[in-house]
């Protein structure tokens, strides 16, 4: 069965560094994108990037480039999204989710991470 | 990059009735490579339709998705309980594979 867990919830001051990750199992990790989609409170959801952990080729939309990291560890088939510098408004729900490499759509989601981030 | 809108930002149906959602594209969509999804409060979101038209493993016949270029519709056919929930149109097709603003369906 293909799962992506996600890292459970976290609760940050302004201005800290956050690192949260996405396991997958019940597929070959190096052969499926795993992107990151955010939902603030209220709102839609909304593309941040992609990478391949085959290769680590790193997509990001151009409104989170620059603004937070995604990478992966193959080995043990997590990827992460990663901020250095949190701001209030990152308190979202994070999803992580898969795509087989080409033109495919995310099949498979995580259950979500909330960030919450306190100024 | 691709711009999707969708209308109507909420449609109030009651159960048993047809929900016809729209999803509007600033360019065409390469291949149809266009996908619905549904979000339930709580829950991570279930893809439906990929390719404009197919359904996703497991999906029941009363969603069906047509469409191409820049006009794309999802129907789900006979509303059941468990279909009220907000609806996502999303491109792949593109290297930022963006989504529309969504579609809330609510119970009348």
């Amino acid at each position: 069965e293909v799962q992506l867990v996600q890292s459970g919830a976290e609760v940050k001051k302004s201005g800290e560094s956050l690192k949260i990750s996405c396991k997958a199992s019940g597929y070959f990790f190096i052969n499926y994108w795993i992107g990151w989609v955010r939902q603030m409170p209220g709102k839609g959801l909304e593309w941040m990037g992609v990478i391949y952990p085959g290769d680590s080729d790193t997509r990001y939309s151009p409104s989170f480039q620059g603004q937070v990291t995604i990478s992966a560890d193959k080995s043990i088939s997590t990827a992460y999204l990663q901020w250095s510098s949190l701001k209030a408004s990152d308190t979202a729900m994070y999803y992580c989710a898969r795509h087989i490499s080409g033109n495919f759509p995310f099949d498979n989601w995580g259950q979500g991470t909330l960030v919450t981030v306190s100024s | 990059e691709i711009v999707l809108t969708q209308s109507p930002d909420t449609l109030s149906l009651s159960p048993g009735e047809r929900a016809t959602l729209s999803c509007r594209a600033s360019q065409s969509v390469g291949s149809s490579f266009l996908a619905w999804y549904q979000h339930k409060p709580g829950q991570a979101p279930r893809l439906l339709i990929y390719g404009a038209s197919d359904r996703a493993t497991g999906i029941p016949d009363r969603f069906s998705g047509s469409g191409s270029g820049t006009d794309f519709t999802l129907t789900i056919s006979r509303l059941e309980p468990e279909d009220f929930a907000v609806y996502y149109c999303q491109e792949y097709g593109g290297s930022h594979r963006t989504f529309g603003q969504g579609t809330k369906v609510e119970i009348k």
